[in-house]
């Protein structure tokens, strides 16, 4: 079965610090993965979306970049993060459709 | 703008009630419609995907899609304390006529609380 993981699990980071967070998907092959953030009482806003090793396409313009290096491992950096980069970043997979599973999260408090 | 609304909430039902949760949206062209259910601090969770009109009914959950409309709902019978968490209604859109891509959006989210 597929397994996805995220690390950290939270995260807490003073403003202007760079980023880097990790998802890893198992059990499947060229899946396509997404970043999204949820800010506090907020919605899902999706970040970025990749269909394959080097693909990226970013959804909003921000001080946020990703990364696919390897065909199941998704990065998400940042360079000097801002107050307004705190949120809960979750990492999402899918194959051949729209069904998104999503990994546990990483809970990003900048300060 | 391709948009998915809900309503904020919160709902509150008694246990054993039938919980109704509702969605609209508006592209026409969407095709495919799912309901997630976040606890509180959480990542959503997938709990029902539905892609023809009338309904579709998992243990006690059952969607409703009426693509005329433009309406997704969700029922969900006996309500337990277990089902209080927000219910994200989510759509796959194509971003414009020039995109060779859909992608899915999310509504808000509905937060659900069963009082024991």
């Amino acid at each position: 079965s597929q397994t996805i993981h995220q690390w950290p699990a939270t995260l807490v980071q003073p403003v202007g610090s760079p980023l880097s967070l990790e998802c890893t998907v198992e059990g499947t092959s060229n899946p396509n993965l997404y970043w999204y953030r949820q800010a506090a009482g907020r919605g899902l806003q999706l970040l970025f979306y990749s269909v394959g090793i080097g693909q990226i396409s970013s959804e909003v313009p921000q001080n946020l970049s990703a990364s696919r290096p390897q065909d199941r491992q998704f990065i998400l950096s940042s360079k000097k993060l801002l107050l307004s980069d705190s949120g809960f970043y979750l990492c999402a997979w899918t194959i051949g459709g729209f069904e998104q599973f999503f990994g546990p999260g990483t809970r990003l408090t900048v300060l | 703008q391709k948009e998915v609304e809900q309503n904020s909430g919160p709902l509150s039902v008694p246990e054993g009630a039938i919980a109704s949760l509702n969605c609209t949206y508006s592209d026409r062209g969407s095709q495919s419609f799912f309901w997630y259910r976040q606890y509180s601090g959480k990542s959503p969770e997938l709990i029902m995907s539905i892609y023809s009109n009338g309904d579709k009914e998992d243990g006690r959950f059952t969607a409703q899609l009426n693509k005329a409309s433009q309406y997704v709902s969700l029922l969900i019978r006996d309500s337990q304390p277990s089902d209080s968490a927000t219910y994200l209604c989510a759509v796959n859109t194509r971003p414009s006529s020039f995109a060779s891509y859909d992608k899915v959006i999310f509504g808000p989210g509905t937060s659900l609380s069963v009082i024991p």
